[in-house]
């Protein structure tokens, strides 16, 4: 299976700042990451498809890169509506897996 | 609109057997797979599986294949997980999910969640 490493786990910030999740793949899988919002007591939200495909409805400010085995997720002027948990997927190889997500909290 | 909309809190006692519930409106029922995610509390997602409604072909993840089993009715629209041998470690709240248009295998459309607790 393919593990899905994201770091940190916990990035505290300040509204306003900008910031850069990480997830790294165990091997290349080219661009077949997804990335989602999860807020407390909520289902996931898809932000992000295939690395850097943006998603009707979701604000401008979130956008994805990278390929192979690194990829991030980026939130330009973070506001207080994004403190919540990242969680990114890959769908390269069957079963799809799951990061173990970065909680972005309020510094 | 699509949505899909799951049964309500189940508590159980260990040993015992749950069956969940997906129903989907919005769309064609038979033209997308259907997933299911679970989380455990303050943890991350895992798969546990899917199901094609067309034909009711599933696909397991390995470590849920005798934990879990998945159906699907046509007639109503309505995904199925039943969870036998329940433990402790089934504790968790259960995502059904599905893919968007040109979507590929990343999850558009989710579930409420349904909480299954296991406690005696």
């Amino acid at each position: 299976d393919i593990v899905l490493t994201q770091s940190p786990a916990t990035l505290s910030v300040t509204p306003g700042e900008s910031v850069s999740l990480s997830c790294r793949a165990s091997q290349g899988i080219s661009t077949s990451i997804h990335w989602y919002q999860q807020k407390s007591n909520e289902s996931p939200r898809l932000l992000i498809k295939y690395a850097s495909q943006s998603i009707s409805g979701i604000p401008s400010r979130f956008s994805g890169s990278g390929s192979g085995t690194d990829f991030t997720l980026s939130i330009n002027r973070v506001e207080s509506e994004d403190f919540s948990v990242y969680y990114c997927q890959q769908s390269y190889s069957l079963p799809l897996t799951f990061g173990s997500g970065t909680k972005l909290e309020i510094k | 609109e699509v949505q899909l909309q799951q049964s309500g809190p189940e508590l159980q006692r260990p040993g015992a057997s749950v069956k969940l519930s997906c129903k989907a409106s919005g769309y064609t029922f038979t033209e997308y797979y259907m997933y299911w995610v679970k989380q455990r509390p303050k943890q991350s997602l895992e798969l546990i599986g899917r199901i094609d409604p067309e034909d009711g072909s599933t696909d397991y993840v390995e470590k849920f294949k005798n934990k879990a089993t998945l159906t699907a009715d046509t007639s109503s629209n309505t995904a199925y997980m039943q969870l036998s041998s329940l433990t402790s470690e089934d504790t968790a709240t259960y995502f059904c999910a599905r893919s968007g248009y040109g979507y590929g295998l990343s999850f558009a459309y989710w579930g409420q969640g349904t909480l299954v607790t296991v406690s005696s």
